[in-house]
């Protein structure tokens, strides 16, 4: 499985754009990027995937490169409670759906 | 609808003890699996469960054994508590999102169960 590898930490102002960069370059073909975050000591939290389009929802925005080896989430109008360590993970589509592993993310920090 | 559900959420043990951490997740996932997180640290990746009677070991199964006798639950049993066992465990379900992107693998979790192993 590939490895990623996240900045320890960032930090945003509140209502700015949070763009949080991953680097992935060992993906393979049939990989997906994942995002979750950890609010304090909470379980993860499920944000976005994708395999090599951009992607959004209501949370936020996932660009890959076209090599795909990078990706970046970006969280439109960072509030104070998106104070959380995000996780960028790539995981094998198809059959063998079991492994997700987890690094130790980034520390994103909002200040007022 | 309660999601993935943990108990206990705190226990302290002994070393030498036995105890299950239980999981039961009400989604009708195929999925599950078992992490686990140290102070400051990433999640570690247990065991892990495709369905009902099938298990598999992930990056750090050594001390802990699972089952899965239903689609519904998957125990986490310790047998032997080590101080090295101190940590908080999360387990996670997930079902195959059916979109443009089919097999992608979306993971809901449970709120945690802290282990102290003195």
């Amino acid at each position: 499985d590939a490895k990623t590898t996240q900045p320890p930490s960032m930090d945003c102002a509140e209502g700015r754009a949070a763009n949080l960069p991953c680097n992935h370059s060992t993906i393979s073909g049939n990989e997906y990027v994942y995002w979750y975050r950890q609010i304090h000591s909470q379980g993860p939290q499920y944000i976005i995937h994708g395999l090599k389009n951009n992607e959004t929802n209501e949370m936020a925005s996932l660009i890959i490169t076209e090599d795909r080896k990078s990706s970046t989430l970006i969280l439109p109008h960072a509030t104070l409670r998106d104070t959380a360590v995000y996780y960028c993970i790539v995981g094998i589509r198809g059959s063998t759906l079991g492994r997700l592993y987890f690094g130790r993310g980034t520390q994103l920090t909002v200040w007022p | 609808n309660a999601g993935v559900t943990q108990t206990p959420k705190f226990r302290i043990l002994k070393i030498g003890q036995s105890m299950t951490l239980q999981c039961a997740q009400d989604m009708n996932h195929n999925y599950m699996y078992w992490y686990r997180q140290d102070p400051g640290m990433g999640l570690k990746l247990i065991y892990y469960s495709v369905g009902a009677g099938i298990t598999d070991k992930g990056e750090v199964p050594n001390g802990y054994n699972v089952s899965r006798s239903t689609t519904e639950d998957f125990p986490l049993r310790l047998e032997l508590a080590a101080p090295s066992q101190t940590s908080v465990y999360f387990c996670a379900s997930s079902y195959v999102m059916i979109t443009g992107q089919s097999g992608a693998n979306v993971l809901t979790f449970g709120a945690g169960s802290r282990l102290t192993v003195l």
